[in-house]
């Protein structure tokens, strides 16, 4: 397996327009979760879905942030409009349904909005 | 709620051991974990400790785990400039199903 796949690595773009940043998680995971990292606010944890289902999305800063995952193999993060202060990395991690197991993560995506 | 908290930056000289600490709320905490994120990367996983254990030792890393205290320390012996980078402490309830929490991480630099 590949990994956790996240598109794009790097995104650019100018305040008020939509962004959407992408995850694959790894095959056969049950558990998806989107976190951002600030210098300011360390990593938080946005989102997370399990089964496909969102189950706790009580990190989403405001409503201009939301999160699908319409299949096991694909989740969306898209902010609409993007403001300069949500540029952060963004990282998707994904984890298996064995109990102890651990979080498996992406690369990441580096948004900046200017 | 939960909450996880890392001081942010450490330094120490090549050769001498880090400690790296961290304090925890949730007392529901199953697991907790060592992450490492090198620069431009994601984290990786380095080690974890269940919470029915004190102690666990893996080569150069040693966890230690006060669950009373809700303390949780990785040392690393011998530290080299490869060990370089951004170190995240983070917990897990039981449920396969549950969040994982993690601290600001801290950041440790070597000194030749």
């Amino acid at each position: 397996d590949a990994g956790v796949i996240q598109s794009p690595r790097h995104e650019v773009t100018e305040m008020g327009q939509e962004v959407t940043l992408r995850c694959k998680p790894i095959s056969g995971h049950d558990s998806l979760f989107w976190y951002r990292q600030t210098m300011m606010r360390g990593l938080e944890l946005l989102i997370y879905f399990n089964n496909n289902v969102p189950i706790d999305d009580s990190g989403m800063p405001e409503d201009r942030f939301s999160a699908k995952m319409p299949n096991a193999s694909f989740s969306t993060l898209k902010i609409q409009p993007s403001e300069p202060r949500d540029s952060a990395v963004y990282f998707c991690a994904s984890r298996g349904d064995v109990v102890n197991t651990e979080a498996f993560f992406g690369q990441g995506t580096r948004l900046t909005v200017v | 709620g939960e909450d996880v908290e890392q001081s942010l930056f450490l330094s120490v000289r090549e050769g001498d051991s880090s400690v790296i600490n961290c304090t925890y709320t949730d007392s529901s905490s199953t697991y907790l974990y060592w992450y490492k994120q090198e620069p431009g990367a994601g984290l990786q996983l380095l080690t974890y400790i269940f919470s029915n254990m004190d102690m666990k030792q893996d080569q150069r890393l040693t966890v230690l785990l006060n669950k009373k205290d809700k303390h949780l320390s990785l040392r690393i012996a011998d530290t080299q400039t490869g060990d370089s980078a951004i170190y995240f402490c983070a917990e897990r309830g039981y449920s396969s199903a549950s969040k994982i929490i993690f601290g600001s991480g801290t950041r440790l630099s070597i000194r030749p």
